[in-house]
This record gives C-alpha cells, sequence and structure tokens, in this order.
C-alpha cells in the first residue's frame, strides 16, 4: 500500500509570496495533521484536519490556513512567506486521528525555501 | 515550558552494539502516549515504537524496545544490535490525554546517531 504522499518536494519561493503544499494520507486514513520542522528542530504542530474539519491548530500565525477534501487529501497555505518560514513542512495521517494511541504516519515532507 | 527533551544531541554508536537514547518528559496528565520516530537524512519521519501511559508492560518492535520509567517520567529508547541503516535522527514524542488536539504530538529537538562499522 501506498504510504503518505507530499507534493513538491521541494520548492523555492521569494518573501512575500504564496504557497501551497499538498498531502495524500494513507488509504483508509481520515486525519490528516501538519507540521513545521526547522533545521535543527523537532516538528512543531500547525493543524490537524478529521473529516474535513478543523480539530486542531497550533500556534501559528494566521497566514497558515489549511484544508481538507472528500477524499481526505489535504493542503496547506501559506500566504506572504516571510524567511523564517523556510522549513520541511511534514503531513502525516491517522485512521482516527482521536485517542491517545493513534499513530500517526508520516510523508516524506516538502522543503520550503524563502528567499 | 518544554514537554520532551532529549540530552543527547548526537552518538556514535558501533554496529552490533546495543544504544540507549534518553527521553524525558513533563506532563501532569495521568493518561499519555509517548512515541519514538527515526528521521532518516531524507527527511521522512518514520514510527518506530509506541507506549501507554497505563501500558503495563515495556513496549518492544523487533531490536527497538522503551525502557518506560513513569516514577522518573523516563522513556529510553533502546536498539539493540545496531546496522548501518540506524543512523538517523530520532525524535521521542508525547500526546497528552488533555490535549486541545488529538493530532498534537509535542517533539523533542531529537538524538542523532551514526553507527559505525
Amino acid at each position: 500500500d501506498a504510504g503518505v504522499t507530499q507534493s513538491p518536494t521541494h520548492l523555492i519561493k521569494t518573501r512575500g509570496q504564496q504557497v501551497t503544499l499538498r498531502c495524500s494520507p494513507i488509504s483508509g486514513h481520515k486525519s490528516v495533521s501538519w507540521y513545521q520542522q526547522v533545521l535543527g528542530q523537532g516538528p512543531q504542530f500547525i493543524f490537524q484536519y478529521y473529516e474535513k474539519e478543523e480539530r486542531g491548530r497550533g500556534n501559528f500565525p494566521d497566514r497558515f490556513s489549511a484544508r481538507q477534501f472528500p477524499n481526505y487529501s489535504s493542503e496547506l497555505n501559506v500566504n506572504a512567506l516571510l524567511l523564517g518560514d523556510s522549513a520541511l513542512y511534514l503531513c502525516a495521517s491517522s485512521w482516527t486521528g482521536q485517542g491517545l494511541a493513534d499513530t500517526q504516519y508520516f510523508g516524506p515532507g516538502t522543503r520550503l525555501t524563502v528567499l | 515550558a518544554q514537554k520532551i527533551t532529549q540530552t543527547q544531541p548526537g552518538m556514535f554508536v558501533q554496529e552490533k552494539e546495543a544504544v540507549t537514547l534518553d527521553c524525558t518528559y513533563d506532563t501532569s496528565d495521568q493518561s499519555y502516549g509517548l512515541f519514538w520516530y527515526k528521521q532518516p537524512s531524507s527527511g521522512e519521519m518514520i514510527f518506530l515504537i509506541y507506549q501507554g501511559s497505563y501500558d503495563e508492560q515495556n513496549a518492544t518492535e523487533g531490536r527497538y524496545s522503551l525502557n518506560f520509567q513513569k516514577a522518573r517520567k523516563s522513556a529510553n529508547l533502546v536498539i539493540s544490535a545496531s546496522q548501518l541503516g540506524d543512523s538517523a535522527m530520532y525524535f521521542c514524542a508525547m500526546r497528552e490525554r488533555t490535549t486541545d488536539s488529538w493530532g498534537k504530538l509535542q517533539f523533542g529537538a531529537g538524538t542523532q546517531v551514526v553507527v559505525t562499522p
């Protein structure tokens, strides 16, 4: 079975631009979470979506938004890019999106560079 | 406040030896889950092992085992018989019962492991 897929793999943007990152979860998984991983740090939670509804948001500005589609794929949008948005953006999917033991499986990430 | 602390930024281990990666956590919840992930240089986070706070037995998955000491709030990962392919960054993560989002894992800063022949 295919794992979590993300596109694009790499992206270079300039300050002020907007970017859209895409994620397809593992087949059957209904929850998608997004994380930002700055170089040298652990991932930071941005959003969780479950059944097309936002179920959680981390400490990120309103420039960050996301949505989930009926097929459970998801998009992360970042507006007005800043240099500090340069990071690896990871998408993770899980079966139910609920419960302590609900394991998240990650995609390969999108590496965003803002110049 | 830091919820997950990984004090070893980097470690070298010889092939076929065991290695222990430290993880301490901070929570006032009685129910929580602890995860370990491996991140090779390619970037993908690979799930290794899970331990629930009420699990009586330490979790094991193949060459991976978790040394869970609840009173000390530590959840150390033990990798037995290290292989060259184990060279990667390793992250400890926690999900709390009182989380505002089930989708939220809180990660430590990671430990870089290099396995040498």
